[in-house]
Parts: C-alpha cells; sequence; structure tokens
C-alpha cells in the first residue's frame, strides 16, 4: 500500500516569505507527526495531531509556524516571514493508534531552503 | 528532555566484519526504542522497535538489545556489506514524540 507522502519534495524561498508543506499520511491512520532535522542531527519533535486536533504543539519553535490537520487526514505544516535558519528537511510521519508506542512511519521529507 | 547520545559519530569498517552500534538515553521512562536507516538525502526506514518489556529484537543479520534501567541499547549487523553504509538513527518513544540522536553514519569499505 502508500506509505506517507510529502509535498513538495524541494522547496527554495526567500528569506522573508511564506511556505507550506503538506503530508498525506497512511490511509486510516489516526496519528500524525512533524519533525525538522537539521544538517548532521537526529530530527526534533515539532507537533503532533491525534485527528483533527493538535494534541501536543510544544515543539514549534515559535509563533511562525503553525500546523492544520482539518479533516482529520492531510496535514500542511505553514511557516511565516521565512528565516534562513529555517532551512532544514522537514519531516512527517503517521501512526494507525493514538499511542506513542505505536510504529511510527515516516515519509521522504520536504528539503527547505531559505536563501 | 529526553537526551539520546549515539557513539561513535563515524564509523569505517572493511566488508565483512560485524558493526556495533551504541545508544544512550538519559530518562528510562519510555514506551520503545526503534533504530532506522536514512540513507543521504532519504527519510527514515524502521528497522527495529524494541518494546520496553523486551530485551532484543532480531532482524536477519541485525540485533538490537534494550537495557532499560541504565538507559542504553546496542545494535549489531553481522558480517557487514556495502550496502549497509548509511546513518543509523536510535529512536526513544514518550510524551507524545520520538526523541532522536544524532546517528552513527557508517561507511562499509568493500
Amino acid at each position: 500500500g502508500a506509505g506517507v507522502s510529502q509535498t513538495p519534495s524541494n522547496k527554495v524561498t526567500e528569506k522573508g516569505k511564506y511556505v507550506e508543506l503538506r503530508c498525506d499520511p497512511i490511509s486510516g491512520h489516526t496519528a500524525l507527526y512533524w519533525y525538522r532535522q537539521s544538517l548532521g542531527q537526529g530530527p526534533e519533535f515539532l507537533i503532533y495531531f491525534q485527528g483533527t486536533g493538535a494534541a501536543d504543539d510544544s515543539g514549534l519553535p515559535n509563533d511562525r509556524f503553525f500546523a492544520v490537520r482539518p479533516e482529520g487526514s492531510v496535514s500542511t505544516l505553514k511557516i511565516q516571514r521565512t528565516e534562513r535558519g529555517d532551512s532544514a528537511v522537514y519531516l512527517c510521519a503517521s501512526s494507525l493508534g493514538s499511542g506513542v508506542e505505536e510504529t511510527q512511519y515516516f515519509g521522504p521529507g520536504t528539503r527547505l531552503l531559505v536563501l | 528532555k529526553q537526551e539520546v547520545t549515539q557513539i561513535p559519530a563515524a564509523l569505517s569498517v572493511p566488508e565483512g566484519e560485524n558493526l556495533v552500534l551504541n545508544c544512550s538515553f538519559t530518562d528510562s521512562a519510555i514506551y520503545n526504542l526503534q533504530w532506522f536507516r536514512q540513507d543521504p538525502g532519504k527519510g527514515l526506514t524502521s528497522l527495529l522497535l524494541i518494546q520496553s518489556s523486551q530485551r532484543e529484537q532480531t532482524s536477519g543479520r541485525l540485533n538490537a538489545s534494550l537495557d532499560k534501567s541504565s538507559g542504553r541499547s546496542t545494535l549489531y549487523i553481522a558480517a557487514s556489506q556495502p550496502g549497509d553504509s548509511a546513518t543509523y538513527l536510535c529512536a526513544v518513544s514518550g510524551n507524545n514524540r520520538l526523541a532522536f540522536g544524532k546517528g552513527n553514519q557508517v561507511v562499509v569499505i568493500p
């Protein structure tokens, strides 16, 4: 079956612009996670959705970052007034159930470069 | 805050040797520990998941152990092959998230 997909695969933007990154989870998965991976680092947690609601957004670095999942499936990560430090790979993962003990399946990521 | 450390950061081994990758974590209150593989420019592929009540998991040439009380896990890869060259990431689950180490970057020399 289809795995987690993310679009676009690459995004280049200028400092100060607004970007949207999309994640399509595995069909039927109720939990969805966003992580950010900077060069040479492991992924860092941003936000966790259970259904339509953000159950934990404590990893979002500041109020320029926002994410939605209006119908409990596709999610969009939105970054306003992008800065060069936002350049990273943004990874999305989904899992079948609500518990963090469930296996998370990762998408290929969106590589964001802010010039 | 959970801190995950992976040692060594990078290593090169000749083909055929066994690989030993280490992971340590500071908070033992975890649900499970997972080892991932990441190829350059790619996403994460799950290799093994060990539940907190388990001691080890095996899949083919891969074996991962977990000592939850001491906050340690080890990934063994037997008879390494050039195709095993990749970055291996350790992640522990808890508090609504996975906490990752920085990875072990492995090169297997033919």
